[in-house]
């Protein structure tokens, strides 16, 4: 069984462009979610979305959009990039029911995508 | 919102000996906390939950305490090994704010001394 994938691995963009990242979750889990982490802190929510429809939003500016596919997949969209939007980008699946989660696992975590603004 | 403390930042123990690291949780409603354990250059890996209705779980080394009235949750390790070094975070879920979000703590950095 694959893992919650997440596609690029690394990226390096310039200030101003616009970025997509993408993630693929654990067969059968319905909810992902968007996780940003700068290096030495932990990490901040920016998105959850549950059969494809966004179920929270974190304190992250309208720059930042997402949206999930049919397959459960997401996308992340970043526009306007800050040299501080330099992070690494983790993307979680959940067995998500509608009042919490399901899987004694909680939250799986991809192995992210590691963005450099320059 | 919701916020979670963890403390202390760093810890360094000496190989075999326990560790324990704690974290406070603000709000109340909070009903999901899991722990990670981060290595240098990878994903979070999560290493053991516990939820509200429970107030201690124990897989081999690793212990979770939680105390709901005192609103916080400790993360034990004994007989500590050199591959047990990496970074920790403490997190919370399922308040009133947080619905299904996981809000992390800052980390505790552990270097385990041989």
């Amino acid at each position: 069984d694959a893992g919650v994938t997440q596609s690029p691995t690394h990226l390096i963009k310039t200030r101003g462009q616009q970025v997509t990242l993408r993630c693929s979750p654990i067969s059968g889990h319905k909810s992902v979610s968007w996780y940003q982490q700068v290096l030495g802190q932990g990490p901040q929510f920016i998105f959850q979305y549950y059969e494809k429809e966004e179920r929270g939003r974190g304190n992250f500016p309208d720059r930042f959009s997402a949206r999930q596919f049919p397959n459960y997949s997401s996308e992340l969209n970043v526009n306007a990039l800050l040299l501080g939007d330099s992070a690494l980008y983790l993307c979680a699946s959940s067995l998500e029911s509608r009042t919490g989660p399901k899987s004694v696992y909680g939250y799986t975590f991809g192995s992210g995508t590691r963005l450099t603004v320059v | 919102g919701e916020n979670v403390e963890q403390h202390p930042s760093t810890l360094s123990v000496q190989e075999g000996d326990s560790a324990v690291i704690k974290c406070t949780y603000s709000d109340s409603a909070s009903n999901y906390f899991p722990w990670y354990k981060q290595e240098l250059g990878k994903r979070p890996q999560l290493i053991i939950d516990i939820r509200s209705n429970v107030g201690e779980k124990k897989d081999q080394r690793i212990a979770v305490t939680l105390n709901k009235t005192a609103k916080h949750f400790s993360l034990h390790i004994t007989e500590t090994q050199p591959e047990d070094s990496a970074v920790y975070f403490c997190a919370a879920s399922g308040g009133y704010s947080s619905a299904s979000k996981i809000i992390f703590g800052s980390g505790t950095r552990l270097s385990i001394r041989p």
